[in-house]
C-alpha cells in the first residue's frame, strides 16, 4: 500500500535551517508530482510547494519563496524540503502529499506529518 | 492569486440530516480545454492527515462513501453530505489546483 513517512522536524531557532524528508513506498514514485502542505497551530491548511514527477517544474507559496526549496530523488523515492532562514511563523505540522497525476492536481495520499517549531 | 472562500466557517448538523458547505473562488477554475473544474475537497480530522474526498469538483475518490457529493462549476462549488454520520465530524477544505499557488479555503468546521 501507499506510504509516505516524513522526518526531519524539530525545534530550531529563527534564522536557522532544517531539511525535511518524505520517504515513499507502494507506488511508482517517479510517475507522480509531490507536494508539501503545512498547518500552523490553530490554523487551516496552507499549500507550501509542489514538484512535478521529473523535477522540472517547482512552485512555491509567496510566504516561502526564496527561503524554501523542494527537490526529489527518484532513485530513492524521496522528496525533500530544504527550509532556510526559518521564521517563527513557519511553525507548523508539515505534510508530504502525493499527487494523483505527474504534475499538480489533487493530493490522494498524505503522510502523518512532521512538526517544525521555530522558536528562540 | 486565487482566493478560496468557504461558508460557513462552522456548521452544526443533526445526525442523519444534510450538511452543505460552500466554496467560492475569486477566479474561474474551469479549464476550457478539458471542461474540468480544478477543484478538490478534503476532510481533516484532528491527529490525522487530510483525506481526499472529491476531485474535479465532483468525482468521488475511491473508497469515499456515496453520501459525499460535490457540485458546481466556474467559481461556485458545494460539498454535500446527504445524511450526516458521527464519523463525519471534521474540518472540510476546498482547494483549487487550476494555477499556482494552489490555495485552500479557510476550512469549515462540521459538528454534530
Amino acid at each position: 500500500q501507499v506510504q509516505l513517512v516524513e522526518s526531519g522536524g524539530g525545534v530550531v531557532q529563527p534564522g536557522r535551517s532544517l531539511r525535511l524528508s518524505c520517504a515513499t513506498s507502494g507506488f511508482t514514485f517517479s510517475d507522480y508530482g509531490m507536494h508539501w502542505v503545512r498547518q500552523a497551530p490553530g490554523k487551516g491548511l496552507e499549500w507550501v510547494t509542489s514538484i512535478w514527477y521529473d523535477g522540472t517544474n517547482k512552485y512555491y507559496a509567496d510566504s516561502v519563496k526564496g527561503r524554501f526549496t523542494i527537490s526529489r530523488d527518484n532513485a530513492r523515492n524521496t522528496v525533500f524540503l530544504q527550509m532556510n532562514n526559518l521564521r517563527v511563523d513557519d511553525t507548523a505540522v508539515y505534510y508530504c502529499a502525493k499527487d494523483r497525476s505527474l504534475a499538480a492536481e489533487a493530493n490522494d495520499y498524505w503522510g502523518q506529518g512532521t512538526l517544525v517549531i521555530v522558536s528562540s | 492569486d486565487i482566493v478560496m472562500t468557504q461558508s460557513p466557517d462552522s456548521l452544526a448538523v443533526s445526525l442523519g440530516e444534510r450538511a452543505t458547505i460552500n466554496c467560492k473562488s475569486s477566479q474561474n477554475v474551469l479549464y476550457s480545454s478539458d471542461n474540468k473544474n480544478y477543484l478538490a475537497w478534503y476532510q481533516h480530522k484532528p491527529g490525522q492527515p487530510p483525506k481526499l474526498l472529491l476531485y474535479w469538483a465532483s468525482t468521488r475518490e475511491s473508497g469515499v462513501p456515496d453520501r459525499f457529493s460535490g457540485s458546481g462549476s466556474g467559481t461556485d462549488f458545494t460539498l454535500t453530505i446527504s445524511s450526516l454520520q458521527a464519523e463525519d465530524v471534521a474540518v472540510y477544505y476546498c482547494q483549487q489546483y487550476y494555477t499556482s499557488p494552489y490555495t485552500f479555503g479557510q476550512g469549515t468546521n462540521l459538528e454534530i
